[in-house]
Parts: C-alpha cells; sequence; structure tokens
C-alpha cells in the first residue's frame, strides 16, 4: 500500500503481559515517529527515528517502553509488564525527511486495550 | 503543561458557511504550525501549515492565519461541507525539529 501500515489494528492484552506493535512506513521515508492517544486527546509523541537511528525518545513514558528500527524501514514498539493506563491508541508516522515543511504521514493506528 | 490549546472541544455549522477554528500556544520558540484532520477509526491526516514568517497560508478552500503576538493561529473553511466534519487539531514545531505537539482537538459537525 502507499500510506503507513500498522498491526494489530486491534489488541487486547491481560496487565503485566508484553506486547508489540509494528509499523511499515511510506516506503522511502527517513524519519518515523511514534504516538500516544489516549481517549479525548490529542496525540502525544513518544520517539523518533531518523533511519535507523533513534534520535529522542523524551516521550516514552517509562522503561517498559522500547522501540527499535534496525533497519531503516519497520518499526515496532514494545510495552513491557502492561498496565491498564498504557491502554490507548498508538499511532505511527512517517515523513520524507527531517526539517520544517516536511509533514508527517499518520498510520491509522493500533487500539490497545489493557484488561 | 499544554502548549497548545483549542478550548473548544466542538463546533457545529450550517453547510456553505464558514467554519472558524482556533488554537493558542504557550511555547514561543514553536515556529512551524500545522492543522491535521482526523476521521473516526483513522489516523490524523495533513491539512495545512503555516511558517512562522508568514501570518496567512491558503490552500482551496481552507486558510491558515498565524498572529504570532497573541500566541494564536486559526483555521478558516469557506465554504462548510458535510465532508469537512471531523476532528481537527492543531499542531505546533520548534527549530525545525518535526517533533510535532498536538493540541487537543476540535470536533466540527457541518449540517447540511
Amino acid at each position: 500500500g502507499a500510506g503507513v501500515s500498522q498491526s494489530p489494528r486491534y489488541k487486547v492484552a491481560k496487565r503485566g503481559q508484553d506486547v508489540a506493535l509494528r509499523c511499515d512506513p511510506i516506503s522511502g521515508h527517513v524519519s518515523l515517529f511514534w504516538y500516544q492517544q489516549a481517549l479525548g486527546q490529542g496525540p502525544e509523541f513518544l520517539t523518533y527515528f531518523q533511519n535507523e537511528a533513534q534520535l529522542d525518545k523524551s516521550g516514552l513514558p517509562s522503561d517498559r517502553f522500547f522501540a527499535e528500527r534496525p533497519e531503516g524501514s519497520v518499526s515496532t514498539l514494545k510495552i513491557q509488564r502492561t498496565q491498564q493506563e498504557d491502554s490507548a491508541v498508538y499511532l505511527c508516522a512517517s515523513s520524507l525527511q527531517t526539517g520544517v515543511g516536511q509533514p508527517q504521514h499518520f498510520g491509522d493506528g493500533t487500539r490497545l486495550s489493557i484488561l | 503543561d499544554q502548549q497548545v490549546k483549542q478550548n473548544s472541544p466542538s463546533l457545529s455549522v450550517q453547510e456553505g458557511r464558514i467554519s472558524i477554528l482556533n488554537c493558542d500556544y504557550t511555547n514561543s520558540m514553536f515556529d512551524y504550525f500545522l492543522w491535521y484532520k482526523k476521521y473516526p477509526a483513522e489516523g490524523p491526516t495533513f491539512l495545512i501549515s503555516i511558517s512562522s514568517i508568514k501570518d496567512k497560508n491558503e490552500d482551496g478552500r481552507f486558510t491558515v492565519f498565524l498572529n504570532k503576538s497573541a500566541k494564536h493561529l486559526s483555521l478558516h473553511i469557506v465554504p462548510s461541507q458535510p465532508g469537512d466534519s471531523a476532528v481537527y487539531f492543531c499542531a505546533a514545531s520548534e527549530g525545525g525539529y518535526q517533533k510535532v505537539t498536538f493540541g487537543t482537538g476540535t470536533k466540527l459537525q457541518v449540517i447540511p
């Protein structure tokens, strides 16, 4: 497809389980972002990659959250020992390159529910 | 600390009339502003942007106005169409860096 693809679309997990969320960015896009969107809120920045390098992870809420993009394309966001407050929609976005004027293209997100 | 604020959670407008969505920000280092549109169960879609060196940017029915002294921007949609019904997010970034800070969104309903 031409857009950013995220999988799974929905994920239900029990508290304490580990989850992995996948993002396939638009082909050729250098920059990749992860956001967390709680109900009724705007997306909140989690982390940013330029190719395979994670340049900013200041938004990750705890050390239970880990993101990787080993080959500079597909990215995985992993949440260990999930808690109920991790329930949210996780959005991935990509852009062609860094710099002003490069809008981010979003996937449809993964809705994570922690029971 | 909400650096980008959208104080109107919802707005209803008659089809054909103007829709005005407002946004305020507190971080004076923001120099690039964007509006995104979001339909239910979909990711946000980029709509229009403006650099801090400008005070207006127009793209078809959509115009964004920036008032730096007031730290305020607005999105005008003229004429409004039912397909414009969605949640609109205001967003901002600083220093050419693509980390974007989003507002909480305004749900626009255009009534046929």
